[in-house]
């Protein structure tokens, strides 16, 4: 069976710092890989999204940057953070493209003070 | 704008009461899809929903895609403690690749 690992589970970091979160995909191959961020009490927000490796598709503009180094590993980070990074994100997959539900990870809390 | 509008913001129930929550498009949609999240963990996949007047059941949540495929709605029937945490809605672009946009959540809560 398909497993989705995002760590860490919560981090605390100072602003200007960098930030790395990971997100593996095991039991499957050549997933779409996700990252979504969630602002307290709001909606999910798609950053990016990968069809393969190093593919990587930008929703919005920001301070944030993926990589796809393998091809079930899915790298969100940062060189230098800023207050308006801080939310709850989420690693996500799907078998392919086209109407195909998405399987989150447990989401990392990340909190830049 | 928002692409999905969720109704209602939240929600507080007594135990065993239905209930039910709603998703709003501007746009037709391609795909709908439901999500149950508890506060700080994942998304859980509940339903998912493509042909207009179509409706699915799991367990005492029903939902469905009206004809025009533009507003879904979940319903509870007598909820549970368990049914509590956050909904989602979410909607395909109807474009290559899963890339779906999210509507703003319902925050349920059911008082035993």
């Amino acid at each position: 069976s398909q497993t989705i690992h995002q760590w860490p589970a919560t981090l605390v970091q100072p602003v200007g710092s960098p930030l790395s979160l990971e997100c593996t995909v095991e039991g499957t191959s050549n997933p779409n890989l996700y990252w979504y961020r969630q602002a307290a009490g709001r909606g999910l927000q798609l950053l990016f999204y990968s069809v393969g490796i190093g593919q990587i598709s930008s929703e919005v503009p920001q301070n944030l940057s993926a990589s796809r180094p393998q091809d079930r590993q899915f790298i969100l980070s940062s060189k230098k953070l800023l207050l308006s990074d801080s939310g709850f994100y989420l690693c996500a997959w799907s078998l392919q493209a086209g109407l195909e539900k998405l399987f989150f990870g447990s989401g990392t809390q990340l909190s830049v003070l | 704008s928002q692409e999905l509008e969720q109704s209602p913001q939240s929600l507080i129930v007594q135990e065993g009461k239905n209930l039910t929550i709603n998703c709003t498009s501007s746009k037709t949609l391609y795909g709908l899809y439901w999500y149950k999240q508890k506060y700080g963990e994942g998304l859980i996949f509940l339903m998912m929903l493509q042909k207009g007047g179509e409706e699915k059941s799991h367990e005492k949540i029903t939902a469905k895609l009206d004809e025009k495929k533009q507003q879904s709605s979940l319903h509870i029937t007598a909820s549970q403690p368990s049914h509590a945490g956050i909904y989602l809605c979410g909607a395909d672009r109807g474009t290559s690749g899963s890339r779906l946009t999210f509507g703003e959540g319902t925050q349920l809560t059911v008082n035993p």
